[in-house]
């Protein structure tokens, strides 16, 4: 079956950068792409940001675009998703999705808190 | 970047009723619209793709439709575990959005 496992909550204080891995089994890795989702609490997801699994071509928000990098391994089909310069507003539990346009498959997410 | 507005913030409905949510794109993404239902503590799960695609185990009880800037979720027979956040979102153009979401609660 197909499954997305996320690294472990982080705790960051501002500043600093996360780095969010998700690892994929159950398909084949590189004909699908991988999809980085955010939400803060109480608010809605907001796209992050995809990569194609075979050639690592990447589309970021533009609001997030100067502080993200998104990669892949194919050796482990685990992608990666680094996050740098968090402020308090980068607070929010992350996923990791397959697919570039809906969402069929979520990782569990992985909480990161911004403080001081 | 495309606006997806869902029209309501909360509905509260009794069990065994129909409940209607909408959402709204601000310019026509055709049918590359899909909806997800998200309950406290959980990720959100895909169910409906192409406006209409039933995602893999979702309940018939739950319809999806439209086209262009209008699209509708219905759900029949509410039960108790429809009780969630439903989200629209858009994967026509990037970058992808989504609704602000709609709460349905069970009265």
């Amino acid at each position: 079956q197909v499954q997305l496992v996320q690294s472990g909550a982080e705790m960051k204080e501002p500043g600093a950068s996360v780095r969010v891995s998700c690892r994929a089994s159950g398909y084949s890795f590189t004909k699908f792409g991988m999809t980085w989702v955010r939400q803060a609490p109480g608010q809605a997801p907001e796209w992050m940001g995809w990569i194609t699994a075979y050639n690592g071509h990447t589309d970021y928000a533009q609001s997030l675009q100067d502080r993200i990098s998104m990669a892949t391994d194919t050796s482990t089909n685990t992608g990666y998703m680094e996050l740098r310069s968090l402020t308090s507003d980068d607070t929010a539990m992350y996923y990791c999705v397959r697919r570039g346009d809906y969402y069929d498959y979520w990782g569990q997410g992985t909480l990161v808190t911004v403080s001081s | 970047e495309i606006m997806m507005t869902q029209s309501a913030a909360t509905l509260s409905v009794s069990p065994g009723e129909t409940v209607t949510l909408s959402c709204r794109a601000s310019q026509s993404v055709g049918t590359d619209v899909a909806w997800y239902q998200q309950k406290p503590g959980q990720a959100p799960r895909l169910l409906f793709y192409g406006a209409s695609t039933r995602a893999t185990g979702v309940p018939v009880r739950f319809s999806g439709s439209g086209s262009g800037t209008e699209f509708t979720l219905i759900i029949s027979s509410l039960q108790s575990e429809d009780s969630a956040v439903y989200y629209c979102h858009q994967y026509d153009v990037w970058p992808r959005t989504f609704g602000q979401g709609t709460k349905v609660e069970i009265k």
